[in-house]
């Protein structure tokens, strides 16, 4: 069955480094978007992505952060400049369709962690 | 404002016996509800969803939900826990015109005790 995967498992970066968490989608895939999730909080939606540019941000989505599909099967969240509070679960995930009704398929996640 | 609120942080229960996750949501439209399980050191799975067709939905490993309008609720249910379904479950709500932003709810542990 095909599946979302996401790469690194786990990141470990000093506070001002820059990290970009990568993400694979479902091939047939044209709808895109990243959540965090902070320990003990919830999952929070990001960002979602379709035909190379946004359709919709939170506000959590400021300057810093940043979204690409740079090849046909790639699909990056760049982090510039690392906070603490950024320190997180990461998952990317993919639809075929955006409508109201149609089923997101989630990656495993990225462990964040900003010293 | 648009919400979802997930009533037990953590529900425990017996192997055998039947389990019940609670969900309520908040919200001026009709929404779309999901209801997503996160074992460990995995993704979030769909279990189940409601689209307005049914307000009984069937989804897998035998977990069912009920959508309620007038209470605005969307709990799961299954007659008869497993020690797999033992994971983390969230009560997922979208609404129309939002880009495919799905709200989550804070999400319930469920443990199964042999």
């Amino acid at each position: 069955e095909p599946e979302v995967t996401q790469t690194p498992s786990h990141q470990v970066t000093q506070m001002g480094q820059e990290v970009i968490l990568r993400c694979v989608p479902i091939s047939n895939h044209l709808y895109f978007y990243w959540y965090r999730q902070i320990l003990g909080q919830k999952v929070e939606f990001l960002v979602s992505f379709y035909n190379n540019e946004i359709s919709e941000k939170s506000e959590i989505f400021d300057d810093q952060f940043s979204v690409e599909r740079p090849d046909g099967s790639n699909f990056t969240l760049k982090i510039r400049s690392t906070k603490l509070e950024d320190s997180a679960m990461y998952f990317c995930a993919s639809s075929q369709l955006a409508g109201l009704t149609d089923t997101q398929y989630f990656g495993p996640g990225t462990r964040l962690t900003v010293l | 404002a648009q919400s979802v609120t997930q009533l037990d942080s953590h529900v425990s229960v017996s192997e055998g016996t039947p389990v019940l996750l609670r969900c309520n949501y908040s919200s001026s439209y009709s929404p779309s509800l999901f209801w997503y399980v996160q074992h460990p050191n995995k993704g979030l799975q769909l279990l189940l969803k409601y689209t307005s067709a049914a307000t009984l939905v069937k989804g897998i490993n035998g977990f069912e939900a009920e959508f309620k309008k007038s209470e605005t609720s969307f709990h799961l249910t299954k007659p008869s826990a497993h020690m797999s379904d033992a994971a983390e479950y969230f009560c997922v709500v979208s609404f129309y015109n939002q880009g495919g932003k799905l709200i989550f709810g804070q999400g319930t542990e469920l443990s199964v005790k042999p």
